[in-house]
């Protein structure tokens, strides 16, 4: 069965500071990877999505990596700013179906 | 361009009524529809999913069902609800593209049972 942990669960930076997320995975067979945003109260907002095939995805100040034999994805926010403030959850994704991390809770702070 | 609506936005409901929560998409057709649950301190969970009409698949035991009387609608339902079944429910939409599944989610429906 795919675990999915994300850490750290909590994360609090001043604005500018980059902030690296890590995403760890116990099965490497996976069709893709997802990165989602969460405000609270919120659905979810999609990133970023990595296939399995590739190693990285950029979207601005965004930039995610995987590394399947590892079993590990970072994203990347470069120069955070206050609305940046939200958790973010990566999901795998065999086949249509996801299974999400706890997800990281940040707070970029003026 | 695609939406996913989903309704209501917040229900209280009390312990063994039922329950009944619509998640509608536009914009796409033949969608793969997902009902996921997020329970406070938990992460989000695969509660069912579908690939049609009529199609539907449970991921996890539970006092839920759920029905796609429609290509673009998915209910998910309850005969009679239970204390662990307040949370958060997320409606999900994908499509296969070229190499991927990627998923759309709606804005969700607290669901608190009193």
């Amino acid at each position: 069965k795919q675990e999915v942990t994300q850490i750290p669960a909590a994360l609090s930076v001043p604005e500018g500071e980059n902030l690296v997320l890590n995403c760890s995975f116990t099965d490497s067979a996976i069709y893709n990877l997802q990165w989602f945003r969460q405000d609270p109260g919120k659905g979810l907002t999609s990133l970023l999505l990595i296939q399995s095939s590739q190693r990285e995805q950029t979207s601005g100040r965004l930039n995610a990596s995987l590394d399947k034999s590892s079993g590990r994805s970072t994203l990347y926010i470069a120069a955070s700013q206050p609305g940046d403030s939200a958790t973010y959850l990566c999901a795998l994704d065999s086949w249509g179906k996801l299974q999400f991390g706890a997800g990281t809770q940040v707070v970029v702070t003026p | 361009s695609q939406t996913i609506h989903q309704w209501p936005a917040t229900l209280v409901q009390p312990v063994g009524s039922p329950l009944s929560l619509e998640c509608t998409v536009e914009g796409t057709s033949n969608p793969n529809l997902y009902w996921y649950r997020q329970a406070a301190g938990r992460g989000l969970q695969l509660l069912f999913y579908s690939i049609g009409i009529d199609q539907i698949s449970s991921e996890v035991p539970q006092n839920l069902s759920a029905s796609r009387p429609q290509d673009r609608q998915f209910i998910l339902s309850s005969k009679k609800l239970l204390l662990s079944d307040s949370g958060f429910y997320l409606c999900a939409w994908s499509v296969r593209g070229l190499t991927s599944y990627e998923q759309y989610f709606g804005p969700g429906t607290r669901l608190t049972v009193t």
